[in-house]
């Protein structure tokens, strides 16, 4: 199984300011079309997970444009400009190249 | 608007089985990718395995094979887990997920299922 591995697992961030948490995959995720196939999902308290970010760089449908995703092949990044309060939760990155799908360990976000 | 909405909470013994069922709504069914999550307290998000309904053959993730079931019934877009020989590192949250722009762009609102003697 492709192993994802996050950095830091939390992270308080003051409002207003910007947060980064990295991802890296054991294998390369870039598939041979040209994708990434790289996802980003928060879980916020007591809700579902959310999906933020696929094919590494691309937002899903609603998710605000604070939140971007960067990175290629085995190294990945989530950022969020103008940190809210809404924005505390749990962030994941996930590998969907193959199955089994794997997760990183989770990175929890908290404001100062 | 897609919706997933999963049955309720379960509390079984060790070595019972556990059946969760997800019933999906407000868009076409049986060639979408249907996968199953879960979040065990204090542990990550964990893929369990997953089924296209219209093709029928589940995959399941390697440590699951042999005690996990997944199943679809097209005539009431319904999706289903069964696992067995629970232990108690199986407590945990389900969810039931739903392919959009990604594998897992839709969730249900999770299940707790309670493993304990």
């Amino acid at each position: 199984d492709i192993v994802m591995t996050q950095s830091p697992l939390s992270l308080a961030v003051t409002p207003g300011e910007s947060a980064s948490i990295s991802c890296k995959s054991s294998q390369s995720l870039l598939h041979s079309n040209g994708n990434n196939y790289l996802d980003w999902y928060v879980q916020r308290p007591g809700q579902s997970p959310q999906l933020l970010i696929y094919l590494g760089s691309d937002r899903a449908s609603g998710v605000p444009d604070r939140f971007s995703g960067s990175g290629s092949g085995t190294d990945f990044t989530l950022k969020i400009s103008r940190v809210e309060a809404e924005d505390v939760g749990v962030y994941y990155c996930m590998q969907a190249l193959q199955p089994s799908y794997t997760f990183g360990q989770g990175t929890r976000l908290e404001i100062k | 608007q897609v919706q997933l909405v999963q049955s309720g909470a379960e509390v079984k013994k060790p070595g019972s089985s556990v059946k969760v069922s997800c019933k999906a709504s407000g868009d076409t069914f049986s060639s979408y990718s249907f996968n199953w999550v879960r979040l065990a307290p204090g542990q990550g998000l964990e893929w369990l395995g997953g089924i296209i309904p219209v093709l029928r053959t589940p995959n399941y993730a390697q440590k699951f094979q042999g005690r996990l079931t997944i199943s679809a019934d097209e005539s009431t877009t319904s999706l289903f887990m069964e696992l067995s020989g629970l232990r108690p590192d199986d407590t945990a949250v389900y969810y039931c997920t739903r392919i959009s722009q990604s594998l897992f762009g839709y969730w249900g609102q999770g299940t707790l299922v309670t493993v304990s003697s």
